[in-house]
Protein backbone atom coordinates (compact mmCIF):
# COMPACT_ATOMS: atom_id res chain seq x y z
CA UNK A 1 0.00 0.00 0.00
CA UNK A 2 0.84 3.45 -1.15
CA UNK A 3 2.33 5.58 2.19
CA UNK A 4 4.09 8.82 3.01
CA UNK A 5 5.00 9.73 6.46
CA UNK A 6 6.42 13.32 7.56
CA UNK A 7 8.61 14.39 10.22
CA UNK A 8 8.78 16.17 12.14
CA UNK A 9 5.27 16.81 12.74
CA UNK A 10 5.79 20.55 13.86
CA UNK A 11 9.46 22.70 14.03
CA UNK A 12 10.18 25.44 15.23
CA UNK A 13 12.72 28.01 13.81
CA UNK A 14 14.40 31.24 14.67
CA UNK A 15 14.29 33.18 11.72
CA UNK A 16 17.61 32.38 9.82
CA UNK A 17 18.15 29.28 11.63
CA UNK A 18 18.09 26.62 8.43
CA UNK A 19 16.71 23.15 8.65
CA UNK A 20 15.02 20.14 6.85
CA UNK A 21 11.72 18.34 6.78
CA UNK A 22 11.61 14.87 5.72
CA UNK A 23 9.37 12.97 3.70
CA UNK A 24 9.47 8.72 3.85
CA UNK A 25 7.38 7.28 0.94
CA UNK A 26 6.55 3.84 -0.13
CA UNK A 27 4.90 3.74 -3.37
CA UNK A 28 4.67 0.71 -6.12
CA UNK A 29 6.43 2.77 -9.11
CA UNK A 30 6.84 6.69 -8.69
CA UNK A 31 5.33 8.97 -10.97
CA UNK A 32 5.88 11.78 -9.18
CA UNK A 33 6.73 13.49 -5.45
CA UNK A 34 4.69 16.43 -4.55
CA UNK A 35 6.14 19.33 -2.17
CA UNK A 36 3.26 21.50 -1.11
CA UNK A 37 2.24 24.60 1.26
CA UNK A 38 -0.62 25.15 3.02
CA UNK A 39 -1.59 27.88 5.18
CA UNK A 40 -4.52 27.96 7.82
CA UNK A 41 -7.68 27.51 6.58
CA UNK A 42 -6.68 27.63 2.48
CA UNK A 43 -6.10 25.32 -0.11
CA UNK A 44 -2.32 24.09 -0.48
CA UNK A 45 0.05 26.17 -2.87
CA UNK A 46 2.12 24.31 -5.13
CA UNK A 47 5.63 24.47 -4.78
CA UNK A 48 8.06 21.43 -6.07
CA UNK A 49 7.54 18.27 -8.49
CA UNK A 50 10.12 16.01 -8.33
CA UNK A 51 10.69 12.65 -10.44
CA UNK A 52 13.63 10.70 -9.83
CA UNK A 53 16.40 9.81 -7.50
CA UNK A 54 18.92 12.33 -7.11
CA UNK A 55 16.69 14.99 -8.41
CA UNK A 56 16.57 18.68 -6.78
CA UNK A 57 14.21 21.54 -7.62
CA UNK A 58 14.96 24.94 -5.96
CA UNK A 59 12.50 28.15 -5.26
CA UNK A 60 13.90 31.25 -3.64
CA UNK A 61 15.06 30.02 0.52
CA UNK A 62 13.34 26.54 -0.42
CA UNK A 63 15.22 23.65 -2.34
CA UNK A 64 13.79 19.77 -2.62
CA UNK A 65 15.35 16.69 -3.12
CA UNK A 66 14.64 12.87 -3.44
CA UNK A 67 16.50 9.63 -3.17
CA UNK A 68 14.61 6.14 -3.38
CA UNK A 69 12.91 5.91 -0.46
CA UNK A 70 12.49 9.86 1.04
CA UNK A 71 12.24 13.52 0.00
CA UNK A 72 13.87 16.51 1.75
CA UNK A 73 12.89 20.20 1.77
CA UNK A 74 15.60 22.32 2.89
CA UNK A 75 14.92 25.74 4.12
CA UNK A 76 17.61 27.79 3.99
CA UNK A 77 17.52 31.17 6.45
CA UNK A 78 14.17 31.11 6.84
CA UNK A 79 11.90 34.50 7.67
CA UNK A 80 9.01 34.24 9.95
CA UNK A 81 6.40 34.43 6.36
CA UNK A 82 7.59 31.25 5.59
CA UNK A 83 5.52 29.76 8.89
CA UNK A 84 2.77 27.59 7.07
CA UNK A 85 2.55 23.34 7.07
CA UNK A 86 4.51 21.73 4.69
CA UNK A 87 2.46 18.80 2.83
CA UNK A 88 4.29 16.09 0.77
CA UNK A 89 2.22 13.69 -1.56
CA UNK A 90 3.32 10.66 -4.12
CA UNK A 91 1.51 9.41 -6.89
CA UNK A 92 1.88 5.84 -7.81
CA UNK A 93 2.25 4.51 -10.98
CA UNK A 94 -1.56 3.10 -11.82
CA UNK A 95 -2.87 6.52 -13.40
CA UNK A 96 -5.76 6.79 -10.59
CA UNK A 97 -5.03 10.73 -10.45
CA UNK A 98 -4.86 9.63 -6.68
CA UNK A 99 -2.38 12.17 -4.54
CA UNK A 100 -1.41 9.94 -1.39
CA UNK A 101 -0.80 13.19 1.20
CA UNK A 102 1.40 12.91 4.59
CA UNK A 103 0.11 14.64 7.12
CA UNK A 104 2.60 17.20 6.92
CA UNK A 105 4.74 19.31 8.70
CA UNK A 106 3.76 22.77 10.62
CA UNK A 107 6.46 25.12 10.62
CA UNK A 108 6.18 28.08 12.55
CA UNK A 109 9.57 30.92 12.14
CA UNK A 110 9.76 33.34 14.96
CA UNK A 111 11.40 36.66 14.49
CA UNK B 1 -4.17 33.36 -14.67
CA UNK B 2 -7.46 32.64 -13.06
CA UNK B 3 -6.24 29.99 -10.28
CA UNK B 4 -8.41 27.12 -9.83
CA UNK B 5 -12.13 28.80 -8.15
CA UNK B 6 -14.84 27.00 -4.99
CA UNK B 7 -17.92 28.06 -3.94
CA UNK B 8 -19.06 29.10 -1.68
CA UNK B 9 -16.19 29.52 0.70
CA UNK B 10 -18.24 28.16 3.98
CA UNK B 11 -21.12 26.35 4.48
CA UNK B 12 -23.20 25.33 7.76
CA UNK B 13 -25.68 22.38 6.86
CA UNK B 14 -27.77 20.50 9.76
CA UNK B 15 -27.40 16.55 9.65
CA UNK B 16 -29.36 14.66 7.40
CA UNK B 17 -29.37 17.89 4.85
CA UNK B 18 -27.77 17.70 1.57
CA UNK B 19 -25.10 20.00 -0.03
CA UNK B 20 -23.75 20.77 -3.36
CA UNK B 21 -19.98 22.19 -3.34
CA UNK B 22 -18.95 24.09 -7.21
CA UNK B 23 -15.67 24.04 -8.60
CA UNK B 24 -13.75 25.90 -12.04
CA UNK B 25 -10.50 24.60 -13.01
CA UNK B 26 -7.72 26.58 -14.27
CA UNK B 27 -8.13 27.34 -18.06
CA UNK B 28 -7.24 24.70 -19.89
CA UNK B 29 -7.43 21.66 -17.52
CA UNK B 30 -9.45 19.17 -18.44
CA UNK B 31 -8.91 17.20 -15.17
CA UNK B 32 -10.85 17.69 -11.64
CA UNK B 33 -10.23 16.05 -8.13
CA UNK B 34 -11.80 16.38 -5.01
CA UNK B 35 -10.57 15.91 -1.73
CA UNK B 36 -11.55 15.93 1.95
CA UNK B 37 -9.45 17.49 4.85
CA UNK B 38 -11.03 16.92 8.47
CA UNK B 39 -9.74 18.49 11.02
CA UNK B 40 -6.81 16.15 12.24
CA UNK B 41 -6.13 14.13 9.47
CA UNK B 42 -4.36 14.46 6.35
CA UNK B 43 -6.37 15.19 2.61
CA UNK B 44 -8.38 12.19 1.76
CA UNK B 45 -8.45 11.45 -2.11
CA UNK B 46 -12.38 11.46 -2.96
CA UNK B 47 -12.73 12.04 -7.13
CA UNK B 48 -11.54 12.28 -10.23
CA UNK B 49 -13.49 13.30 -13.18
CA UNK B 50 -11.34 13.85 -16.56
CA UNK B 51 -13.35 14.83 -19.72
CA UNK B 52 -17.14 14.31 -17.93
CA UNK B 53 -16.47 11.07 -16.72
CA UNK B 54 -15.54 9.73 -13.44
CA UNK B 55 -12.25 8.12 -13.46
CA UNK B 56 -11.77 7.27 -9.87
CA UNK B 57 -13.41 7.49 -6.42
CA UNK B 58 -11.84 7.21 -3.11
CA UNK B 59 -13.21 5.33 0.06
CA UNK B 60 -16.17 6.90 0.79
CA UNK B 61 -19.76 6.55 0.66
CA UNK B 62 -21.83 6.56 -2.18
CA UNK B 63 -23.57 9.53 -0.60
CA UNK B 64 -20.64 11.74 -1.90
CA UNK B 65 -21.08 11.62 -5.95
CA UNK B 66 -20.89 14.44 -8.61
CA UNK B 67 -20.53 15.42 -12.17
CA UNK B 68 -18.47 17.46 -14.20
CA UNK B 69 -19.92 19.77 -17.06
CA UNK B 70 -18.98 20.32 -20.63
CA UNK B 71 -16.87 23.33 -19.23
CA UNK B 72 -14.54 20.89 -17.36
CA UNK B 73 -16.22 22.85 -14.25
CA UNK B 74 -17.59 20.37 -11.55
CA UNK B 75 -20.02 19.75 -8.69
CA UNK B 76 -19.82 17.57 -5.80
CA UNK B 77 -22.71 16.56 -3.78
CA UNK B 78 -23.25 14.97 -0.69
CA UNK B 79 -26.57 13.62 0.33
CA UNK B 80 -27.44 12.51 3.99
CA UNK B 81 -24.86 14.90 6.16
CA UNK B 82 -23.95 13.51 8.87
CA UNK B 83 -21.46 15.12 11.56
CA UNK B 84 -18.12 13.64 10.54
CA UNK B 85 -18.47 15.52 6.97
CA UNK B 86 -17.86 18.48 8.41
CA UNK B 87 -14.29 19.39 6.52
CA UNK B 88 -12.57 21.39 4.24
CA UNK B 89 -13.27 20.29 0.70
CA UNK B 90 -10.49 21.38 -1.65
CA UNK B 91 -11.01 20.60 -5.32
CA UNK B 92 -7.56 20.45 -7.51
CA UNK B 93 -7.36 20.57 -11.59
CA UNK B 94 -4.63 19.85 -13.45
CA UNK B 95 -3.70 19.36 -17.65
CA UNK B 96 -5.57 15.50 -18.06
CA UNK B 97 -2.47 14.28 -19.46
CA UNK B 98 -0.88 11.92 -17.76
CA UNK B 99 2.59 13.67 -17.85
CA UNK B 100 2.98 15.71 -14.83
CA UNK B 101 0.64 14.66 -12.62
CA UNK B 102 0.61 17.98 -10.81
CA UNK B 103 -2.39 19.15 -8.99
CA UNK B 104 -3.67 22.73 -8.60
CA UNK B 105 -5.68 23.24 -5.81
CA UNK B 106 -8.20 25.98 -4.74
CA UNK B 107 -9.43 27.33 -1.87
CA UNK B 108 -11.51 25.50 -0.64
CA UNK B 109 -15.20 25.31 1.17
CA UNK B 110 -15.58 24.54 4.64
CA UNK B 111 -18.14 22.74 5.47
CA UNK B 112 -19.46 22.42 9.14
CA UNK B 113 -22.40 20.09 10.32
CA UNK B 114 -24.22 20.65 13.41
Amino acid sequence: EDQVTQSPEALRLQEGESSSLNCSYTVSGLRGLFWYRQDPGKGPEFLFTLYSAGEEKEKERLKATLTKKESFLHITAPKPEDSATYLCAVHGSSNTGKLIFGQGTTLQVKP
Amino acid sequence: EAGVTQSPTHLIKTRGQQVTLRCSPISGHTSVYWYQQALGLGLQFLLWYDEGEERNRGNFPPRFSGRQFPNYSSELNVNALELEDSALYLCASSSGLAVTYEQYFGPGTRLTVT
